[in-house]
């Protein structure tokens, strides 16, 4: 699976819309991108994953750049409860397993 | 639907002992991975099971192992434990078709985890 980069952290005002970037400039066409993240001390929960469009459900957006080299997660309004550590992963879907880079922290301020 | 269910959810060893956690996934997913995360190593793939086969394993020695039964649900083992397995233990389940294909929609559920202390 490709690897992916990630700043080590952001915050954002509650209220606002968090943009949470993420490279895979290796990524190959049959690869998804994924979106976890991790509350403290509770299991990752699924947030969103795509291919090639933007894809977009009820806990956040998914903006997939066209060479499909970057992508960026967005929480529309942010709440204190968004606070988490957020992981992106690439994979193919015939592996099974997640790799799971150092995430990104978010930090949702008041 | 219920979730991903771990148990225990906290558990206590010593160097030596064995250990074993259990996890019953969401009805009607018949895939379970387990996933190790430590602070210095973060989230790590321990192994999967489909249909009580096992089908990945990541870089683990052969102390961890684990199964599944007919019912879907896991158990995986530690033996002769090292201060190092001390770690939060997650499972995750998947819904696989019978050629264990993932459907997407579902993707990931993992559950709370078991947190192991090992003294």
């Amino acid at each position: 699976d490709a690897k992916t980069t990630q700043p080590p952290s952001m915050d954002c005002a509650e209220g606002r819309a968090a943009n949470l970037p993420c490279n895979h400039s290796t990524i190959s066409g049959n690869e998804y991108v994924y979106w976890y993240r991790q509350i403290h001390s509770q299991g990752p929960q699924y947030i969103i994953h795509g291919l090639k469009n933007n894809e977009t459900n009820e806990m956040a957006s998914l903006i997939i750049t066209e060479d499909r080299k970057s992508s960026t997660l967005i929480l529309p309004h942010a709440t204190l409860r968004d606070t988490a550590v957020y992981y992106c992963i690439v994979r193919v879907e015939a592996n099974s397993k997640l790799t799971f880079g150092k995430g990104i922290t978010l930090s949702v301020r008041p | 639907k219920a979730g991903v269910t771990q148990t225990p959810r906290y558990l206590i060893k010593t160097r030596g002992q064995q250990v074993t956690l259990s996890c019953s996934p969401i009805s009607g997913h018949r895939s379970v991975s387990w996933y190790q995360q430590t602070p210095g190593q973060g989230l790590q793939f321990l192994f999967e099971y489909f249909s009580e086969t096992q089908r990945n394993k990541g870089n683990f020695p052969g102390r961890f192992s684990g199964r599944q039964f007919s019912n879907s649900r896991s158990e995986m083992n530690v033996s002769t434990l090292e201060l190092g397995d001390s770690a939060l233990y997650l499972c995750a389940s998947s819904y696989r078709d019978r050629g264990h294909n993932l459907k997407f929609n579902y993707g990931y559920t993992f559950g709370s985890g078991t947190r192991l202390t090992v003294v």
